[in-house]
């Protein structure tokens, strides 16, 4: 069974652009998680999809954006990026069952904003 | 929110030795799991165990729900156990996994 795939795995930007990066959660699993890890606030979640439907959100400003698809493929965004959003950005596939949420992450997403 | 406190926060180890790894948890959970990030920062799932006791090869884990803390433990550690140790839980349904600080292991030959 294919893993969690996510790409690109590094990236750089600068100030102001915008990124986008993708997630492939493994087959049959129907939520994506998305979180974010810095070395001074660990791992925070950003937003969870399930469905194709956000069903939890972090608390992170509006920059901050996702969606799913309908193969379950997951996407998220950050605009206007500012120097504190380096980090690494990992996403987690799972089955969405409550009680029974497994978490499998992927390599993750490292972004450096210059 | 729910509140997770991991301890020690680094632990520096002989190849060999055993060690006790703690997770703290401020309200009753459905969902405890933990993680080993190894250095290249992937994340592996080692246990999901919201409660009870589970074993896997060298690692073991137990969570006491009622007192609100689990415990992993590594015997006979390797250098590759070397990295940082996550607790990560949930209170309730569907809610979102909240992790802890994390510990920082290093296993020296």
């Amino acid at each position: 069974k294919a893993g969690v795939t996510q790409t690109p795995r590094y990236l750089i930007k600068t100030r102001g652009q915008q990124v986008t990066l993708s997630c492939s959660p493994i087959s049959g699993h129907r939520s994506v998680s998305w979180y974010q890890q810095t070395p001074g606030q660990g791992l925070q979640f950003l937003f969870e999809y399930f469905s194709e439907t956000q069903r939890n959100k972090g608390n992170f400003p509006g920059r901050f954006s996702g969606r799913q698809f309908s193969n379950s493929r997951s996407e998220m965004n950050v605009s206007t990026l500012e120097l504190g959003d380096s980090a690494l950005y990992l996403c987690a596939s799972s089955s969405g069952t409550a009680g029974a949420n497994v978490l499998t992450f992927g390599a993750g997403s490292r972004l450096t904003v210059l | 929110g729910i509140q997770v406190e991991q301890s020690p926060p680094d632990l520096i180890l002989q190849e060999g030795a055993n060690s006790t790894l703690r997770c703290n948890f401020s309200d009753s959970v459905n969902n405890l799991q933990w993680f080993h990030q190894n250095p290249w920062g992937q994340l592996i799932n080692l246990f999901y165990i919201p409660s009870g006791t589970k074993q896997n090869g060298r690692l073991s884990a137990t969570t006491v729900a009622t007192e609100r803390y689990s415990l992993l433990y590594i015997s006979s550690s390797q250098t590759t156990d070397s990295g940082v140790y996550f607790c990560a839980v949930a209170s309730s349904g569907n809610t979102p996994l909240v992790f802890g600080k994390g510990t920082r292991l290093s296993v020296i030959a």
